[in-house]
């Protein structure tokens, strides 16, 4: 299995510019997680899905962040307009979605605003 | 508010020994409890989970104890190697995969020779 597979590996744009992070969740899995890494706050849930809905998303930061996941086999997490205080590096991870099942995660994308 | 805490960002261990990284946490509704193991440029990798039925988990060299009383648990590693050599997180979930994982700042774990 490949894995988690995440695109763009880096992305480096300027302040108010579009991001657009995407996610392939491994091949079965029903429920996949967006995490952001910054050196302040550490690893965060921004938003999770379960079977393509949104469960929960108390975590994304606000309103310039938004998920989706239109099929099974792909996520997007878009920042419009993007600021500096967004660089971080974004995970994905997917999980059986049962009880119990471990997240895996996928190798990030680090994100830079400039 | 942090519910998950990892009190040492370092740790330094001399290889053949064992390693023991800790973390509380403060929310009772966590019952499943997992570790990871994170290289720099590379996503978390799964390591060992315990659920909150349990007291311990042991898979090869690495063991979690979980303490329900003391909302505590620790990984112990033994006997530790050069690859052990990474940032530990300790996270947390009130439902396990289905849910969100609270994680720890990290512990960075250091074998030396």
């Amino acid at each position: 299995d490949a894995g988690v597979i995440q695109s763009p590996r880096h992305e480096v744009t300027e302040m108010g510019q579009e991001v657009t992070l995407r996610c392939k969740p491994i091949s079965g899995h029903n429920s996949l997680f967006w995490y952001r890494q910054t050196m302040m706050r550490g690893l965060e849930l921004l938003i999770y899905f379960n079977n393509n809905v949104p469960i929960d998303d108390s975590g994304m930061p606000e309103d310039r962040f938004s998920a989706k996941m239109p099929n099974a086999s792909f996520s997007t997490l878009k920042i419009q307009p993007s600021e500096p205080r967004d660089s971080a590096v974004y995970f994905c991870a997917s999980s059986l979605g049962r009880n119990q099942e471990t997240q895996y995660f996928g190798p990030g994308t680090r994100l830079l605003v400039l | 508010d942090q519910q998950v805490k990892q009190n040492s960002p370092s740790l330094s261990v001399q290889e053949g020994r064992i390693s023991i990284l800790n973390c509380d946490y403060t929310n009772s509704m966590f019952d499943y409890f997992l570790w990871y193991k994170k290289y720099p440029a590379e996503g978390p990798t799964f390591l060992i989970s315990i659920s909150s039925i349990k007291d311990k988990n042991e898979d090869g060299r690495f063991t979690v104890f979980l303490n329900k009383s003391a909302k505590h648990l620790s990984l112990h590693i033994v006997p530790s190697q050069p690859g052990d050599s990474a940032v530990y997180f300790c996270a947390a979930s009130p439902g396990g995969g289905a849910d969100g994982l609270t994680f720890g700042k990290g512990t960075h774990l250091i074998i030396q020779p």
